[in-house]
Order: structure tokens, then C-alpha cells, then sequence
């Protein structure tokens, strides 16, 4: 069975441009979770998306924002990029995410680097 | 609201030896909680995980987890430390209003020869 898969691995950016991040779900896993790992700041969540909705978001800015496609495919938007969205964001899925008693299974990340 | 807090941000231990990763949580409803390891430039990997049941929580490689809700404790446990357990170790309680996992702050252990 393939694991949640991501890409790119690595993206390097300039402030102020913008960055696209996907994520392939593992097959029958409707649930999709977006997670931003910046260094000092830990594990922060980002965004839930549960059969093409969005369910829910953290505590991040609205130039952050993504979509949940019909293959329940997703992808990370963040625009205006600002030195401090330097981080490792990881994507996880898991079986439907309300109750929450359904493991989430992470991908590798992306490397965004901004300069 | 839940929250979790991972006593000890470093933990060297040597080869062979017992590995204790402790873990205490705090949680309005019954708590769903994880261990994930992540190793250098990977994601994190589910180690074990509590819903409901046996509250003694077997993992893989080993480890495994006991649910005390007297205590708001899930400490993580392994008997006998190898090299490759090196890495980073985090704690994590589900918020199922929210659908997102609260994570501790990690923890990172060094295995020692």
C-alpha cells in the first residue's frame, strides 16, 4: 500500500512569491491534514479537509490556503511568501477524521525555503 | 482544549538500556492519544496509538505505551534501547470537534554505545 506522498520535496522561493504544495492521500482515506513543522515552533496545524471541504484551520493568516480535489488529492497555497514561512510541511490522511480516533499517516514534507 | 506536555526535550539513554519517554496530557472528553517517532528529513511515522480498550498500547519496533487516566499520563517505553531508535519522538492527543492532532514539543533521543 503507497504511503501519503508529497511534492516537491524541496522549494526555494523569494518573499513575496508564491508556493503550491501537494499531497497524494493513502487509497480509501478521505481525510487530509495539512502541518507546518518550523523550527522552535513544533508540530502547528494548518488545515483539515474531509470529503472536499475544508473542516477546519489553525491559527495561521488567510494567504495560506489550499483544496481538497474529487480523488481527495489536496494541495497547500500560500501566498505573499514571508521569510518566516521558512518550515517542513507535512501532509497526513487518514479514514474519515471526525470522532478523531483515526490515526494520521504523514508523508516525507516539503522543504519550503525562502530567501 | 486539549494539550499535551512531553517532560525532558532531550533524552540520551545507551544502548541496551531502558528507554522512557514521558508524555501527560490534558483533555476536556475521553482522549484518543499517538506516539510518532520522525527521523532526520522524514515525516513521522505512527509508533502506537489509544482509542478505547486495554489501556497496555503495543506498538511497532518494540515500544509500547500504558494509558493512565488517573495520572493524564502515556508514557512511552521501550525495554532495551538499539541505535536506530535515535531520533525524534512526539506525543499527540486527537481533538475530534477539531480533527487535528495537538502535539508535544517532542522529544529527542540519543542512543549512546
Amino acid at each position: 500500500e503507497a504511503g501519503v506522498t508529497q511534492s516537491p520535496t524541496h522549494l526555494i522561493k523569494t518573499r513575496g512569491q508564491q508556493a503550491t504544495l501537494r499531497c497524494s492521500p493513502i487509497s480509501g482515506h478521505t481525510s487530509v491534514y495539512w502541518y507546518q513543522q518550523a523550527l522552535g515552533l513544533g508540530l502547528q496545524f494548518l488545515l483539515w479537509y474531509d470529503e472536499g471541504e475544508e473542516r477546519n484551520r489553525g491559527n495561521f493568516p488567510p494567504r495560506f490556503s489550499g483544496r481538497q480535489f474529487p480523488n481527495y488529492s489536496s494541495e497547500l497555497n500560500v501566498n505573499a511568501l514571508e521569510l518566516e514561512d521558512s518550515a517542513l510541511y507535512l501532509c497526513a490522511s487518514s479514514l474519515e477524521g471526525r470522532g478523531g480516533n483515526q490515526p494520521q499517516h504523514f508523508g516525507d514534507g516539503t522543504r519550503l525555503s525562502i530567501l | 482544549a486539549q494539550s499535551v506536555t512531553q517532560l525532558g526535550s532531550h533524552v540520551s539513554v545507551s544502548e541496551g538500556a531502558l528507554v522512557l519517554l514521558r508524555c501527560n496530557y490534558s483533555s476536556s472528553v475521553p482522549p484518543y492519544l499517538f506516539w510518532y517517532v520522525q527521523y532526520p528529513n522524514q515525516g513521522l511515522q505512527l509508533l502506537l496509538k489509544y482509542t478505547t480498550g486495554a489501556t497496555l498500547v503495543k506498538g511497532i519496533n518494540g515500544f509500547e505505551a500504558e494509558f493512565k487516566k488517573s495520572e493524564t499520563s502515556f508514557h512511552l517505553t521501550k525495554p532495551s534501547a538499539h541505535m536506530s531508535d535515535a531520533a525524534e519522538y512526539f506525543c499527540a492527543v486527537s481533538d475530534p470537534a477539531w480533527g487535528k492532532l495537538q502535539f508535544g514539543a517532542g522529544t529527542q533521543v540519543v542512543v549512546t554505545p
